[in-house]
């Protein structure tokens, strides 16, 4: 079965400790991203990449850092310089063009 | 400067009758529609999408009308079943440009009432 696979599915973490959400995909995807859902708001993109090795920022990247080494791969790292880390952390990827597939979702707790 | 607004952020409709859900964007580069539904602690689905070439777009018992004149698209969703019940989410993209990226809408909660 071709998709999104998101782990851990809860995580959770002290303040002050960077931590890595995994993404992998096995659709083929050229294009990977990360979004945050908080509750009550739509989605909001923290990286993207349409490339293996190039990546861009979104509109919340700050406290975020990400790489793409692999075409299957696109972890994400909460650092301890993001001011508000608990969220609801999706995963998505795409060929050319719009259609995103999305990740069943990790959400992280930072107490 | 929300590009893709969904003014109703929720919506409850008996079971069987129609549910529309309404979206509005302000970008007139915007040529790529989507419909997405989530359910809680899930990812989003894809639902249906229109390009800007057509006004109506339809599958099973969804379909996306696109407005262009008046940047407006909703959802129809009808007969509405239970299983209906979920966050929608609309999304734009301006594909014609090859921009990859999706503006999302904060969303709508459909409650679908027995």
């Amino acid at each position: 079965d071709g998709g999104i696979t998101q782990s851990p599915k809860y995580l959770f973490r002290k303040e002050g400790q960077n931590v890595t959400l995994s993404c992998e995909q096995n659709l083929n995807h050229d294009a990977m991203y990360w979004y945050r859902q908080d509750p009550g708001q739509g989605l909001r993109l923290i990286y993207y990449s349409q490339i293996v090795n190039d990546f861009q920022k979104g509109d919340i990247a700050e406290g975020y850092s990400v790489s793409r080494e692999k075409k299957e791969s696109f972890p994400l790292t909460v650092t301890s310089a993001q001011k508000n880390p608990t969220a609801f952390y999706l995963c998505a990827s795409s060929r050319q063009g719009a259609k995103q597939y999305f990740g069943p979702g990790t959400r992280l707790t930072v107490t | 400067d929300q590009q893709v607004k969904q003014n109703s952020p929720s919506l409850s409709v008996q079971e069987g009758r129609i549910s529309i859900l309404n979206c509005d964007y302000t970008n007139s580069m915007f040529d790529y529609f989507l419909w997405y539904k989530k359910y809680p602690a899930e990812g989003p689905t894809f639902l249906i999408s229109i390009s800007s070439i057509k006004d109506k777009n339809e599958d099973g018992r969804f379909t996306v009308f696109l407005n262009k004149s008046a940047k407006h698209l909703s959802l129809h969703i009808v007969p509405s079943q239970p299983g209906d019940s979920a966050v929608y989410f609309c999304a734009a993209s301006d594909v014609g440009g090859s921009n990859y990226q999706l503006i999302w809408g904060a969303g709508t909660k459909l409650i679908i009432k027995p």
